[in-house]
């Protein structure tokens, strides 16, 4: 069974541009949630889907947005970036709502 | 969700038990404890989670205290890939399935 995967691996933006990253669940998985992982700290949590709804939302700024589709794969979408958006981007699924979770690989993202 | 404390830092030779404690002294009886490590460069892996009974699986056991303010994560034979970030994570089992991580603990395996 294949994990959760996430594209693109890696991603170059400037400042101000927008950033759309892309996460497909492991089979069978309904919820998915969304992490950032700056150097050197633990992944902070930014965004829980189940079943196409948002579940949970943690302190990050209205730029950031997300959405989840009928397949249970997700988008997270990041306007007018800023240096700081510089990380490791984490999508988690689990089976339900409250299961444990299963990270992918992460979307390393540098904004220049 | 209750905050959780690890050492910074923690060595461990091949082949021996590697274990790796955390407090949590202000769990709550509907919390639990979650352990999950990350191999640099790597997403975070699921270890084991328990709410006050001790838990073994093939990677791991958790031992959580009686009061439930403390665990260790034992890791039997440790190996070098065991080498990693391992992060204790106390989660209330409703709401959001957000997890806190905090800076964990870096085990280093010495061959």
């Amino acid at each position: 069974d294949a994990g959760v995967t996430q594209s693109p691996t890696h991603l170059i933006k400037t400042r101000g541009q927008q950033v759309t990253l892309r996460c497909s669940p492991i089979s069978g998985h309904k919820s998915v949630s969304w992490y950032q992982q700056v150097l050197g700290q633990g992944p902070q949590f930014i965004f829980q889907y189940y079943e196409k709804e948002e579940r949970g939302r943690g302190n990050f700024p209205d730029r950031f947005s997300a959405r989840q589709f009928p397949n249970y794969s997700s988008e997270l979408n990041v306007n007018a970036l800023l240096l700081g958006d510089s990380a490791l981007y984490l999508c988690a699924s689990s089976l339900a709502a409250l299961n444990e979770q299963f990270f992918g690989p992460g979307t390393r993202l540098t904004v220049l | 969700d209750a905050k959780t404390t690890q050492p910074p830092s923690m060595d461990c030779a091949e082949g021996r038990a590697a274990n790796l404690p955390c407090n949590h002294s202000t769990i709550s009886g509907n919390e639990y404890v979650y352990w999950y490590r990350q191999i640099h460069s790597q997403g975070p892996q699921y270890i084991i989670h328990g709410l006050k009974n001790n838990e073994t699986n093939e990677m791991a056991s958790l031992i959580i205290t009686e009061d439930r303010k403390s665990s260790t994560l034992i890791l039997p034979h440790a190996t070098l890939r065991d080498t990693a970030v391992y992060y204790c994570i106390v989660r209330v089992a409703t709401g959001a399935n957000n997890l806190f991580f905090g800076t964990g603990t870096r085990l280093t395996v010495i061959p």
